[in-house]
């Protein structure tokens, strides 16, 4: 089974600072890492995700999230917000293994404030 | 390219009333999933469904019900419709053997 903790319901930033958004997750196996965004009244936008490969992943948008498995995060990272960025964001994770329908287990998100 | 489109987008339904809500996946598409999303909360995956048959089930009860047609496109039934079941519904789309997920708009079900 597989589990995502999103630390921070809300976090709030100023325009221009750095925005950090916590994922920590619990994989019985080696998961594969998505970060989803959703504005108000709209479905769910891929961000980034990690599979395999390269640990440092980036996204759209200027956003990067960087997976380390001795930590069991999954962090998302923009160097310097903008007022757009104001949204809801949800990691999820999903398990690799073979004959797993891929379903994808979300956290409870983190509604980040961009304030001017 | 048209992406997941998910009708209608909102509902009003009286308790102890059944639903359906309709899924059409994005183009090239085969799998098609199901979710659940509370107010405040992340999605809940309720099915998935791959060459007409249901694949695995999340926690949901037998209420909840599904189907999928040969042309991919997918329905999902609720009955009995309780308070709870009101929600923003999520349909999502994929490639059989890839992991990117496509997401539809959503259907606001309101149970009164």
């Amino acid at each position: 089974a597989q589990s995502v903790t999103q630390l921070g319901s809300h976090v709030s930033v100023s325009e221009g600072a750095l925005v950090l958004l916590r994922c920590n997750y619990s994989s019985s196996v080696p998961p594969y890492l998505f970060w989803y965004v959703q504005y108000p009244n709209q479905g769910l936008q891929l961000l980034l995700k990690y599979t395999t490969g390269a640990t440092l992943v980036k996204g759209i948008n200027g956003f990067e999230a960087e997976f380390k498995k001795s930590e069991t995060s999954f962090h998302l990272t923009k160097p310097s917000a903008h007022m757009s960025d104001a949204a809801e964001y949800f990691c999820a994770v999903t398990l690799i293994s073979s004959g797993s329908a891929r379903q994808l287990t979300f956290g409870s998100g983190t509604q980040l404030t961009v304030l001017p | 390219d048209a992406g997941v489109t998910q009708s209608p987008t909102h509902l009003i339904k009286t308790r102890g009333q059944q639903v359906t809500l309709r899924c059409s996946p994005k183009s090239g598409h085969d799998t098609v999933s199901w979710y659940q999303q509370a107010l405040g909360q992340g999605p809940q995956f309720i099915f998935q469904y791959y060459e007409e048959e249901e694949r695995q089930r999340g926690n949901f009860p037998d209420r909840f019900s599904g189907h999928q047609f040969p042309n991919y496109s997918s329905e999902l039934n609720v009955n009995a419709l309780l308070l709870g079941d009101s929600a923003l519904y999520l349909c999502a789309s994929r490639v059989a053997d890839f992991y990117g997920y496509t997401f539809g708009s959503g259907t606001r079900l309101t149970v009164v």
